[in-house]
């Protein structure tokens, strides 16, 4: 069965810090992937996805994702981060079902 | 555009009755819609995958005959938690998608509190 991990749980990060999140999925055939944001008190939104073509997939407000089939990652990047990034940030992936990652909760000091 | 709304933002009901959750998209015809269950830091559950006109299809786990839904046009969904119980606390999630379920747009969700 399909799986998807994120490393870390929680990131606390101060304001202009570069950031990468971890995420690997258990899957061997073709997958579609994704990144939602989900900021406090809002529903989950669409970061950026990948479906095929260039591996490094750019998202709104800054953000970037670079799928390596070789090693199942699907990690997202920020060069320089916001106090508005604070948010939770989770990884999915599609083949017949979406299956998400638990989520990691990012932290911003101003 | 895509905006997918739901309704009640939050509800809470005695233990024995049923709640009804609704689902729906705003601006776009959803041919799939999804029910998602969200339990404190952990990730969505899948509940149940629905699509318009026809009978849902339950995730293993999930009783069909607990979460009954609804998907009785290509803007809405609905979901009845029966008999809720103080288990059935969480917070529901939907989710809707024009083709296929490459591309889901969510609701706010609905904070479920069964006394």
């Amino acid at each position: 069965a399909q799986s998807v991990s994120q490393h870390n749980h929680h990131v606390i990060l101060s304001e202009a810090a570069s950031l990468e999140l971890g995420c690997n999925y258990s899957y061997g055939g073709t997958v579609n992937l994704f990144w939602y944001v989900q900021y406090p008190g809002q529903h989950l939104q669409l970061l950026l996805k990948y479906f095929s073509g260039d591996p490094l997939v750019k998202g709104i407000k800054g953000f970037e994702a670079e799928f390596i089939k070789s090693k199942f990652s699907f990690n997202l990047r920020k060069p320089s981060v916001q106090w508005s990034d604070t948010a939770e940030y989770f990884c999915a992936v599609t083949d017949d079902k979406i299956i998400f990652g638990k989520g990691t909760r990012l932290h911003i000091l101003p | 555009g895509a905006v997918v709304s739901q309704h009640p933002s939050r509800v809470i009901c005695k233990s024995g009755t049923s709640v009804k959750i609704e689902c729906r998209s705003l601006d776009f015809q959803a041919t799939t819609m999804f029910w998602y269950r969200q339990f404190p830091k952990k990730s969505l559950m899948l509940m149940a995958t629905s699509n318009e006109g026809s009978k849902a299809t339950y995730e293993q786990g999930v009783e069909k005959d607990k979460f009954l839904i609804n998907h009785a046009s290509l803007t809405l969904s609905t979901l009845t938690v029966t008999s809720a119980h103080p288990e059935d606390s969480s917070f529901y999630i939907c989710s809707a998608a024009t083709s296929g379920r490459y591309e889901q747009y969510f609701g706010p969700g609905t904070r479920l509190t069964v006394t």
